[in-house]
């Protein structure tokens, strides 16, 4: 069985502070992980993915994540946000053979001006 | 190269009503996932289709089904429509099924509404 946790469904920053949208998975074998972003009344873009080879991944738009398998996390973070990056954002997990995704909640970003 | 299209953007239907909904995936892309999203539940997962086979199913009701054509292009169909099946339905294609690295690339949805 694999889930994910996206604790809080609201974040609030300010122009130019750091972002940091928290996830954290359950798989009981080696997860592949994705953060998407939605804008309002569209579809879901990739932002980036983990798929073992670096723990450390570089997405669009100055995102990344860092895996960290013995917290079972996988957070996204960004130096400094921009207007533009107010949205909806989902972590999702795929594990196991033949395995769907499987979603978060999903965190609502705001950036104040 | 053209993303997902999903048909139509949106959707008033009424209660007991059927409803088909239809995704054309990038082309080249051999399989089409189908998801809801609700502001209470989130997005779930309906089912995936690959090669005009369910390769895999969510936990939905019977009423909800799909299928998969030999261009990859798909539909699902929900039957006797309920209040609760008001939702944006988003589709998903990837190049192959069961590569769990391969990105799934998102279409707009539709926005269906049962009153």
């Amino acid at each position: 069985a694999q889930s994910v946790t996206q604790l809080g469904s609201h974040v609030s920053v300010s122009e130019g502070a750091l972002v940091l949208l928290r996830c954290n998975y359950s798989s009981s074998v080696p997860p592949y992980l994705f953060w998407y972003v939605q804008y309002p009344n569209q579809g879901l873009q990739l932002l980036l993915k983990y798929t073992s080879a670096a723990t450390l991944v570089k997405g669009i738009n100055g995102f990344e994540a860092e895996f960290k398998k013995s917290e079972t996390s996988f957070h996204l973070t960004k130096p400094s946000a921009h207007m533009s990056d107010a949205a909806e954002y989902f972590c999702a997990v795929r594990s196991g053979a033949n395995s769907k995704l499987t979603f978060g909640k999903g965190i609502t970003l705001s950036v104040r001006p | 190269k053209a993303g997902v299209t999903q048909t139509p953007r949106y959707l008033i239907k009424t209660r007991g009503q059927q409803v088909t909904l239809s995704c054309s995936p990038i082309s080249g892309h051999r399989s089409v996932s189908w998801y809801q999203q609700t502001p209470g539940q989130g997005l779930q997962f309906l089912f995936e289709y690959f090669s005009e086979t369910q390769r895999n199913k969510g936990n939905f009701p019977g009423r909800f089904s799909g299928r998969q054509f030999s261009n990859s292009r798909s539909e699902m169909n929900v039957s006797t429509l309920e209040l609760g099946d008001s939702a944006l339905y988003l589709c998903a294609s990837s190049l192959e099924a069961g590569v769990l690295s391969y990105e799934q690339y998102f279409g707009p949805g539709t926005r269906l509404t049962v009153t």
